[in-house]
């Protein structure tokens, strides 16, 4: 499957923790990748691999995964944490890049 | 510090060809991937294809019939050609850098994005 399925809104109160789920078979085999991006901006990679943080990325962002599904959590939301956000993988052929649709995170 | 910058034509008419060039500044060309995505105003990311330094390309399946990626490793730069456009190929082009991490096994992941490009296919 080529597929990735995210919840399209979520909703955190700020200072609380939020999970972002993404659901595909092709996380069974790859590990999913998760962006953030904001109005008129381009994505922002947030969160890769078993526990990877690009530098600058705060360590509020973390991420897990189990069978074909994959999470994001953000602990202690901030109000600069409104956005978009996405996961990505390769595809289960490995040749093709794969993206979710998109979960538009609100913070309360 | 690696920088992508991109450009190309913003207004199209139906059944022209979309070209887009995104230029790698400060940092190797060879060892990673080379993709175009694209967003559609109001909705998700749709990866269109890559290619990496030695010009082997992969294609989106729903639009290989029309694209074409390219690489030009003298000028560090990558190019896309999408043809006979539509109003559905209106959208926002981003070009971004795919790389790996070997940790138990690969994982992949996109970690420098252009700023975008607003392409507009309009008669």
């Amino acid at each position: 499957s080529s597929e990735l399925t995210q919840d399209p809104t979520v909703s955190v109160a700020l200072g609380q923790t939020v999970r972002i789920t993404c659901q595909g078979d092709s996380l069974r085999s790859y590990s999913a990748t998760w962006y953030q991006q904001k109005p008129g901006q381009a994505p922002l990679l947030v969160f890769y691999g078993k526990n990877n943080r690009p530098s600058g990325i705060p360590d509020r962002f973390s991420g897990s995964s189990s069978g074909n599904t994959a999470s994001l959590t953000i602990t202690g939301a901030q109000a600069e944490d409104e956005a978009d956000y996405y996961c990505n993988s390769r595809d289960s052929s490995g040749n093709h890049w794969v993206f979710g649709g998109g979960t538009k995170l609100t913070v309360l | 510090q690696v920088q992508l910058q991109q450009w190309g034509a913003g207004l199209l008419k139906p059944s022209e060809t979309l070209s887009l060039t995104c230029a790698v500044y400060g940092g190797s060309f060879s060892g990673y991937s080379w993709s175009w995505i694209r967003q559609p105003p109001g909705r998700g990311l749709e990866w269109i294809g890559e290619i990496n330094h030695s010009g082997s390309a992969d294609y989106n399946p729903s639009l290989k019939s029309r694209v074409t990626i390219l690489v030009d490793t003298s000028k560090n730069q990558f190019s896309l050609k999408l043809s006979s456009v539509t109003a559905a190929d209106t959208a926002v082009y981003y070009c971004a850098r795919g790389s790996s991490v070997l940790v138990g096994y690969f994982h992949y992941y996109m970690d420098v994005w252009g700023k975008g490009t607003t392409v507009t296919v309009s008669s």
